[in-house]
């Protein structure tokens, strides 16, 4: 029972260096999000997508490219990384009729050197 | 302007002592209201959550909150707490026009001592 996961669970990159984070849930959720975690700033949402083929932007969108071509995937981009987007990356899914009840994945942490 | 406000970003305590963790919002909608627990290196897990009904919640682990719609909050308590509760809390809001999104709060660190 995966729930859901995040690969790497760690990466070091250089500065203009591109990436992608990729998020797999088995639990058959419709939405899916990405959340930055940076210390004493909670959680900021970056991308967020409520089915298949659809995407949408959050709170702190810039930097960030994200697709969801698969139901069960989502990928969070990074085209030309910065120092600033150094940060703990979360995915999260939930059911449409389960309001607010997400499902987070462990976490991938992200440096940009 | 909608937000959440956690109003203390560190809580020490002792062993079996009371906590309280204080969390308000500012809205102009209705709202549904979460707490939500990061234990060290994991992702976020739902402690409770209030959508309509009864203002007081209980959720996992003996924890309970309450909602004060006047005073615009969602404190969250637990009468007797662990070493095992010792992590990040955090107050998590969706203002209910777009309930798609859940805005989050600075966090709470709880540190249980023995």
């Amino acid at each position: 029972n995966a729930g859901v996961t995040q690969t790497p669970k760690f990466r070091v990159l250089k500065t203009g260096q591109s990436m992608t984070l990729l998020c797999a849930q088995d639990m058959n959720h419709e939405y899916m999000y990405w959340y930055r975690q940076d210390p004493g700033m909670g959680l900021r949402l970056i991308h967020y997508s409520v089915g298949e083929g659809t995407t949408a932007k959050g709170e702190v969108p810039d930097g960030y490219n994200v697709s969801r071509l698969k139901k069960q995937n989502f990928l969070l981009g990074l085209e030309s990384a910065a120092p600033s987007q150094t940060s703990v990356y979360f995915c999260a899914s939930r059911r449409i009729e389960n309001t607010g009840e997400l499902f987070f994945g462990e976490g991938s942490r992200l440096t940009v050197l | 302007a909608q937000s959440v406000t956690q109003l203390d970003s560190q809580v020490p305590v002792f062993e079996e002592a009371p906590v309280e963790l204080r969390c308000n919002y500012s809205s102009s909608v209705s709202v549904y209201l979460f707490w939500y627990v990061q234990y060290p290196n994991q992702g976020l897990q739902l402690l409770l959550k209030y959508l309509s009904g009864s203002t007081l919640v209980k959720g996992i682990n003996g924890f309970e909150a309450e909602f004060n719609k006047s005073q615009t909050s969602f404190h969250l308590r637990k009468p007797s707490v662990h070493i095992s509760d010792t992590a990040e809390y955090f107050c998590a809001v969706i203002f209910v026009v777009n309930d798609y999104k859940l805005s989050f709060g600075a966090g709470t660190t709880v540190t249980v001592r023995a």
